[in-house]
């Protein structure tokens, strides 16, 4: 099936610092790219969705000048957590819908740990 | 109430059972995904259904659109079964799945 990378898998960074995290479609190109966040025990919360060449649509309650996110290219979104607290700190997974297929076609990386300090 | 809703919420079973999740929703959808999320976190997508039954291995999945229901099976559980079963769905018109809490699985062996 397709795949759906994220770089980096773990990162701990000190409060204050900027961290970026890269969502990668393999073998793939993706219309759309979702980025979500997951508290312990807690379902996927959707942050916000970013189609290729154009801005994101964030959700409601989601910073968009706190979690920027860019879609560069077809296979490649990035989410940057600017200024990151403690509280930032989560589960951070991104999804791609496959371009040329029926709108339900959507594939899960494998989620990004941050852990700030 | 959320519109996606799972049953039971934790689950726990003995190695060889056969094991039934849940999943109802209150809306129109035109797809619903089961995923699996292991206590790493990455999560698998195991089916993505619109009408009938799919199956893949030990695995079934099943979706009755009249009643807004869909099941996942698994047949001669396993402990590396144990995970997190997410049902969620793509709400028709719309561009985003919503997920239900997920089934805690916990296989004994």
């Amino acid at each position: 099936g397709a795949v759906v990378s994220q770089h980096p898998s773990w990162v701990i960074c000190k409060s204050g610092t900027s961290v970026k995290i890269e969502c990668r479609s393999l073998d793939f190109q993706a219309t759309t790219m979702f980025w979500y966040r997951q508290f312990p025990k807690q379902s996927l919360m959707l942050m916000a969705t970013s189609n290729e060449g154009s801005k994101a649509t964030y959700e409601q309650g989601v910073e968009k000048d706190k979690f920027l996110i860019n879609h560069a290219s077809l296979t490649l979104s990035t989410l940057t957590v600017t200024s990151a607290h403690p509280e930032d700190s989560s589960f951070y997974i991104c999804s791609a819908r496959l371009l040329g297929t029926a709108r339900e076609t959507q594939y899960f990386g494998p989620g990004t740990r941050l852990l700030v300090l | 109430k959320n519109e996606v809703e799972q049953s039971p919420q934790n689950l726990t079973a003995q190695e060889g059972e056969f094991i039934t999740i849940n999943c109802s929703y209150s809306v129109g959808i035109s797809a619903l995904h089961w995923l699996q999320q292991h206590p790493g976190g990455g999560i698998v997508s195991l089916f993505m259904l619109s009408s009938g039954k799919k199956k893949h291995g030990r695995l079934i999945a099943t979706i009755n659109i009249q009643e807004k229901h869909s099941s996942l099976h698994i047949t001669a559980s396993h402990p590396r079964d144990s995970a997190v079963y997410i049902c969620a769905v793509l709400i028709q018109g719309a561009q985003k799945l919503v997920f239900g809490q997920g089934t805690r699985l916990t296989i004994n062996p």
